[in-house]
């Protein structure tokens, strides 16, 4: 059975503190997308992970993959209050069919 | 720049009664998606299209029905509404790439069965 879980699902950090979303999921691929949804929005494309060792940072967020321990990271540095948010990862199996994870809600507190 | 539009955006459905959920991409993508969202459990595939004229079944696809005519147009259909078909649901597509297939969301629609 195809697994993605995300962890935690719940996380309220204070401004300027890093933490770390995790991404298992069971079996092999090679591609993996973050996500980002704002509370009764659509979902925003983060980063695109294609290959093993993939490293991707965009301001505060960086993202990596690790084909052969199947997981993902989304690292967070010196949260702000703007990132709070819900976090997916989706993991392509099969060539164009996405499984998603639960999702991360995150709360950054001042 | 469109991107991917769904229509409506709301909806209150009495349980029995039927409608249609429309996607339109504007990206000439070949691939097409309808997901459901439930809190606490993510995205839910329910039906996928490769391209004009198939579709396939996704994770959760009893109770739904889909339609390809056109490449750019991805129906969802329910016949019979019922309350657990309450949610939010998302139209997605995507580009055959071997290489990224990065997916693009529609803004979604939020329908409630009672």
């Amino acid at each position: 059975e195809l697994k993605v879980e995300q962890n935690p699902l719940f996380l309220s950090m204070q401004e300027g503190k890093n933490y770390t979303i995790y991404c298992n999921y069971s079996t092999t691929s090679d591609r993996l997308y973050w996500y980002r949804q704002d509370p009764g929005k659509s979902l925003e494309s983060l980063f695109v992970l294609l290959s093993n060792g993939a490293v991707k940072q965009e301001g505060r967020l960086m993202a990596s993959l690790d084909t052969k321990a199947r997981l993902s990271t989304l690292h967070i540095t010196a949260a702000v209050h703007d990132l709070s948010a819900t976090y997916f990862c989706a993991v392509d199996y099969t060539g164009n069919q996405f499984y998603f994870g639960t999702g991360t809600s995150l709360t950054v507190i001042p | 720049n469109a991107g991917v539009t769904q229509t409506p955006k709301f909806r209150v459905l009495k349980t029995g009664q039927s409608m249609t959920l429309l996607c339109a991409q504007d990206m000439n993508h070949e691939y097409m998606y309808w997901y459901r969202q439930d809190p606490g459990m993510g995205l839910r595939l329910i039906h996928y299209s490769v391209g004009e004229g198939t579709t396939a079944k996704g994770e959760v696809p009893d109770g739904y029905n889909v339609s390809r005519l056109k490449k750019q147009n991805f129906l969802l259909g329910l016949e019979s509404a019922a309350p657990s078909q309450t949610s939010v649901y998302f139209c997605a597509s995507s580009r055959w790439d071997r290489w990224n297939t990065e997916a693009f969301f529609g803004q979604g629609t939020r329908l409630t069965v009672v």
